[in-house]
């Protein structure tokens, strides 16, 4: 079955940086568009970014371009959110998200279980 | 960016009611809409995906219509299970975005 397992949250100052990863597993990783959406505490989704199939497509929220960056490892079947330059806004848990249909981007059918991040 | 309107904010029904949700959005989505529910501490769940479409495994309780600006999810009948909030996500362009939610509280 398909599991998305988030790593690398914590308490981190405002400024500073970090790096979050998802690791992917039941399904063929580089077929598939990979999102990140975040939700601040006691708040609505956040949609942050996505990383098409090949890595190579990427799109960001507005609140977060410039400042973070999506990647991926398909030899791995990682996932990468690089933040930077972090604001207390950004304290959220940020979900891993997966495209439901491999190549094309119309919904996200399974999510990881979160990671919380505290700037 | 497209903005999502969703109304009402919560609603208090009883387990056996019919609901319809709304969700509003700034600008024609072309039928490129999706419903999620989040229940508290988990992830969000697919619901239903281009309007119409149920995601796997999801009850025929639930169905989605709408065009344009204008989207609605119906639950036909309220299981105990169904109480929990309801996002809807445009997928037309990026940046993705979502809309503010509906919370189902039991009556």
């Amino acid at each position: 079955q398909v599991q998305l397992v988030e790593s690398g949250g914590g308490v981190v100052q405002p400024g500073r940086s970090l790096r979050l990863s998802c690791a992917a597993s039941g399904f063929n990783f580089p077929d598939f568009g990979m999102h990140w959406v975040r939700q601040a505490p006691g708040k609505g989704l956040e949609w942050v970014a996505v990383s098409a199939y090949d890595g190579i497509g990427t799109h960001y929220g507005d609140s977060v371009r410039g400042r973070f960056t999506v990647s991926r490892d398909n030899s791995k079947n990682l996932l990468y959110l690089e933040m930077n330059t972090l604001r207390l806004e950004d304290t959220a848990v940020y979900f891993c998200t997966k495209e439901r249909t491999p190549r094309v981007a119309t919904s996200n059918d399974a999510w990881g279980q979160g990671i919380l991040v505290t700037v | 960016e497209i903005v999502l309107t969703q109304s009402p904010a919560t609603l208090f029904l009883s387990p056996g009611e019919r609901v319809t949700l709304s969700c509003r959005t700034s600008q024609n989505i072309y039928n490129n809409l999706g419903w999620y529910q989040q229940k508290p501490g988990q992830a969000p769940r697919l619901l239903m995906y281009e309007t119409f479409n149920r995601a796997t495994g999801i009850s025929d309780r639930f169905s989605g219509s709408g065009s344009g600006t204008d989207y609605t999810l119906t639950i036909s009948s309220l299981d105990p299970e169904d109480f929990a909030v309801y996002y809807c996500q445009q997928r037309h362009e990026w940046p993705i975005t979502f809309g503010q939610g509906t919370r189902l509280e039991i009556k």
